[in-house]
């Protein structure tokens, strides 16, 4: 397996337009999550799927901020539009349940709104 | 409020001596403990998990300590070595559907 899969790995974009992130699972993994890590906040969690249906998105920012997952083997993290503060490392993970193996992280897509 | 914290951003050791990484959490909900850790341009990597059940797990050179009277896990890296420089995650959840908790890191640097 290729593993968790995130598009692109970096992305430089002005103020105010929009940014589409990417994320493919680990086929057979039921849960998707989305983290963002800043320095002063370190890894904290966006917004979060159990079999494609959205759980809590209580982490997500502002409302500029969306994350669909139209199917079991993609999701994506939309912000609308951009803003300098929301320059930072965004992970997408997946899991299958088994809590003492955690979750499966993709590489990251760091993202510099300028 | 911070439910998992790791209060050293850093720390600096040796190659061959032993690394400590300290973490705390404050919710007596969490019921298992993951480390993960984190190269530049990666993703975090599961490294090593405890249940609450246990008092320590321990997996070739990385043993993790449980004290829950505390509320305290530790991570021990015996012995060190530089391919262990990295930032390393603490991380909790609890029996429910709830996601991972994690801390800040910590960042380990081991000198040759």
């Amino acid at each position: 397996d290729a593993g968790v899969i995130q598009s692109p790995r970096h992305e430089v974009t002005e103020m105010g337009q929009e940014v589409t992130l990417r994320c493919k699972p680990i086929s057979g993994h039921n849960s998707l999550f989305w983290y963002r890590q800043t320095m002063m906040r370190g890894l904290e969690l966006l917004i979060y799927f159990n079999n494609n249906v959205p759980i809590d998105d209580s982490g997500m920012p502002e409302d500029r901020f969306s994350a669909k997952m139209p199917n079991a083997s993609f999701s994506t993290l939309k912000i609308q539009p951009s803003e300098p503060r929301d320059s930072a490392v965004y992970f997408c993970a997946s899991s299958f349940g088994q809590k003492l193996y955690g979750y499966t992280f993709g590489s990251g897509t760091r993202l510099t709104v300028v | 409020d911070q439910q998992v914290k790791q209060n050293s951003p850093s720390l600096s050791v040796q190659e061959g001596r032993i690394s400590i990484l300290n973490c705390d959490y404050t919710n007596s909900m969490f019921d298992y403990f993951l480390w993960y850790k984190k190269y530049p341009a990666e993703g975090p990597t599961f490294l090593i998990s405890i249940s609450s059940i246990k008092d320590k797990n321990e997996d070739g050179r990385f043993t993790v300590f449980l004290n829950k009277s505390a509320k305290h896990l530790s991570l021990h890296i015996v012995p060190s070595q530089p391919g262990d420089s990295a930032v390393y995650f603490c991380a909790a959840g609890d029996s429910g559907n709830t996601p991972l908790v994690f801390g800040k890191g910590t960042r380990l640097s081991v000198i040759a």
